[in-house]
């Protein structure tokens, strides 16, 4: 298995444009997670789905970030407009198995 | 509500002497507990789990940890540390389904 796949690896951008974060989860798994990791605040769960249904979005930072996840392969973590404070690694992992999630590799994310 | 503490946020032992990771719980139920890895520059790795079966947990890379309610602790523990054991360490609890929490990480630095 390729396991879970993130991109981009890193992207670097300006105040004020949209990012866009995208993630293949382990075929299979039925649950993805969002976590963003800084050194301030650690790691963060954003947002969690459950069968390609939203279930605690409660870490979600403000109205410009949303997640979708139209199909069980495939999900989306956008931010419009970015800021500077959003910069972070952006973490996407996958679970079949309460806790025992599979992360991908992670997209550095940069705004100046 | 349930906490995660990881009693130190860096260890440093040298090449072939055991580690000690220090983990305490809080939780009102019999949480599920885990122990993650994390390298530099990649996503988070499921090192063991603990879900109430047996106390004492074995889990890769020769690492095992064992579970003490009365002291509700949850100590990560090798034997002989090796150079490619120097990552953060994450004690993680599963109270309600998929909802984690994190603790703050210890690193660990293995000197030769």
């Amino acid at each position: 298995d390729a396991g879970v796949i993130q991109s981009p690896r890193h992207e670097v951008t300006e105040m004020g444009q949209e990012v866009t974060l995208r993630c293949k989860p382990i075929s299979g798994h039925n649950s993805l997670f969002w976590y963003r990791q800084t050194m301030m605040r650690g790691l963060e769960l954003l947002i969690y789905f459950n069968n390609n249904v939203p279930i605690d979005d409660s870490g979600m930072p403000e109205d410009r970030f949303s997640a979708k996840m139209p199909n069980a392969s495939f999900s989306t973590l956008k931010i419009q407009p970015s800021e500077p404070r959003d910069s972070a690694v952006y973490f996407c992992a996958s679970s079949l198995v309460v806790g025992e999630l599979f992360f991908g590799e992670g997209s550095r994310l940069t705004v100046l | 509500a349930q906490s995660v503490t990881q009693l130190d946020s860096h260890v440093s032992v040298s090449e072939g002497t055991p580690v000690l990771l220090r983990c305490n719980y809080s939780s009102s139920y019999s949480p599920s507990l885990f122990w993650y890895v994390q390298h530099p520059n990649k996503g988070l790795q499921l090192l063991l789990k603990y879900t109430s079966a047996a106390t004492l947990v074995k889990g890769i890379n020769g690492f095992e940890a064992e579970f003490k309610k009365s002291e509700t602790s949850f100590h990560l523990t090798k034997p002989s540390a090796h150079m490619s054991d120097a990552a953060e360490y994450f004690c993680v609890s599963a109270e309600y389904g998929n909802k984690l929490v994190f603790g703050a990480g210890t690193i660990l630095r293995v000197k030769s």
